[in-house]
């Protein structure tokens, strides 16, 4: 079955900087991958897909790419702000016939004013 | 657009008795939802996915007789959790996906606790 892989580990960097997160995947291959984000006590609001056939993507302050040969996406804010906090899901769709989706346990980003 | 209600925002219910969480699209067709359920510091866990006019595929170890979930419309689809016990317990989610490969659009999720 999909596995992913992101740091459950809290990541903390200051306002200002580009913070970077990271998921990896292990099996196949799948044909878009998508980012979230969740605050405390919320559902997921998607952020970014990407599909298997593009290596980024950009939305304002965020960028997605998606190295299907290291099976691995990474997750750009730059100047981040401490509004910018929260907890950032990958998801990738694991097939089936109703486009269904799995996700990882997320990495919780704190922008540091 | 594209906004996903989900009603009650949290419950408390005692330990026996059932719940009815309800999950509407409400300015776009549904013909699939997802519900999910999240434990504290984990991922979301798919639970089944529910379509409009037929039974939902549950996952494996999912037990459908304990989380009936009927979709009645391209609309609305609601989870019922049965004979409700304290390890039910837990943050239940609901996402809609309109057609093709459009992301999922999620409810605001409830917050059950049992008794």
């Amino acid at each position: 079955s999909q596995k992913i892989e992101q740091n459950s580990e809290a990541l903390n960097i200051q306002e200002g900087k580009t913070a970077t997160l990271t998921c990896n995947y292990t099996n196949y291959s799948p044909a878009y991958l998508q980012w979230y984000r969740q605050d405390p006590g919320r559902g997921p609001v998607f952020l970014l897909l990407i599909r298997e056939n593009e290596k980024e993507k950009r939305k304002e302050r965020l960028k997605v790419t998606f190295d299907t040969t290291l099976k691995q996406s990474l997750f750009h804010i730059t100047a981040s702000q401490p509004a910018d906090s929260a907890t950032y899901l990958c998801a990738l769709d694991i097939g089936g016939g109703y486009q269904k989706v799995t996700f990882g346990i997320g990495t919780k980003l704190q922008v540091i004013p | 657009g594209a906004v996903v209600s989900q009603h009650p925002s949290w419950v408390i219910c005692k330990s026996g008795t059932s719940v009815k969480i309800e999950c509407r699209s409400l300015d776009f067709q549904a013909t699939t939802m997802f519900w999910y359920r999240q434990f504290p510091k984990q991922s979301l866990m798919l639970m089944a996915t529910s379509n409009e006019g037929s039974k939902a595929t549950y996952e494996q170890g999912v037990e459908k007789d304990k989380f009936l979930i009927n979709h009645a419309s391209l609309t609305l689809s609601t989870l019922t959790v049965t004979s409700a016990h304290p390890e039910d317990s837990s943050f239940y989610i609901c996402s809609a996906r309109g057609r093709g490969n459009s992301p999922l659009h999620f409810g605001n999720g409830t917050r059950l606790t049992v008794t």
